[in-house]
């Protein structure tokens, strides 16, 4: 059965203080991993697609990276205005497009 | 340009009320979705639209009608809701229904009282 799970389900950080985001997926075959930020209340803001495994993306203070079983985001130095939940989706050979639960993360200042 | 719109922000209905959903996008994409997000929980696929046909419907219940009226526009028709499909309503576009990314909507908060 396909599955998308992320970890940690939630993280607080202190400014300034880096760490990563984990999204572990079990698909038929993977045709595209996508990072989304969404603020409460609002629509997922589209950050990174990757598509093979050794691929890394960055803007800004997040990096993207993937390998054949996990996707990695990591985030340096962090500010308040990160926080937010971070969700991680697989598009599937099937064509379907399976989220994962989500991250919420919280940086403190 | 990478703007999905959706109308109205918010919408509150009794269960015995018609009332449609609106989404608009204007990047050439050819690919629409509807999703539908409970608190605190990822967003689920309800529909796909690829080249104005409905290619993906997700077992969603019939109270629920999707039109695909032409390649920009989007509507999800809602009738005789009930209090558990209280939710936010997403709408996503991409370039093709593929690996394309798909881009969100600000969404719409439905209450179903």
């Amino acid at each position: 059965e396909d599955q998308v799970t992320q970890s940690p389900e939630a993280l607080r950080l202190q400014e300034g203080e880096s760490s990563s985001l984990n999204c572990s997926y079990t698909v038929s075959g993977l045709r595209g991993l996508f990072w989304y930020r969404q603020d409460p209340g609002k629509g997922p803001e589209f950050l990174f697609t990757l598509y093979s495994a050794g691929e890394e993306k960055e803007k800004e203070r997040l990096k993207a990276t993937l390998t054949k079983k996990e996707s990695f985001l990591h985030i340096t130095a962090p500010k308040p205005e990160d926080s937010a939940t971070y969700l991680c989706a697989v598009r599937t050979s099937y064509d379907k497009v399976i989220f994962g639960p989500g991250t919420s993360l919280s940086v403190i200042p | 340009d990478t703007e999905v719109t959706q109308t109205p922000k918010h919408l509150v209905m009794g269960m015995t009320n018609k009332k449609s959903l609106k989404c608009e996008q204007h990047m050439g994409h050819r690919a629409m979705y509807w999703y539908k997000q409970k608190a605190k929980k990822p967003p689920e696929l309800m529909f796909v639209y690829s080249y104005e046909k409905l290619s993906i419907n997700e077992s969603v219940p019939s109270r629920f009608s999707p039109e695909c009226p032409n390649s920009s526009l989007l509507n999800l028709h809602l009738h005789a809701l009930q209090p558990e499909d209280s939710a936010l309503y997403l709408c996503a576009s991409s370039p093709l229904a593929g690996p394309d990314t798909q881009y969100f909507g600000p969404g719409t908060r439905l209450t179903v009282l």
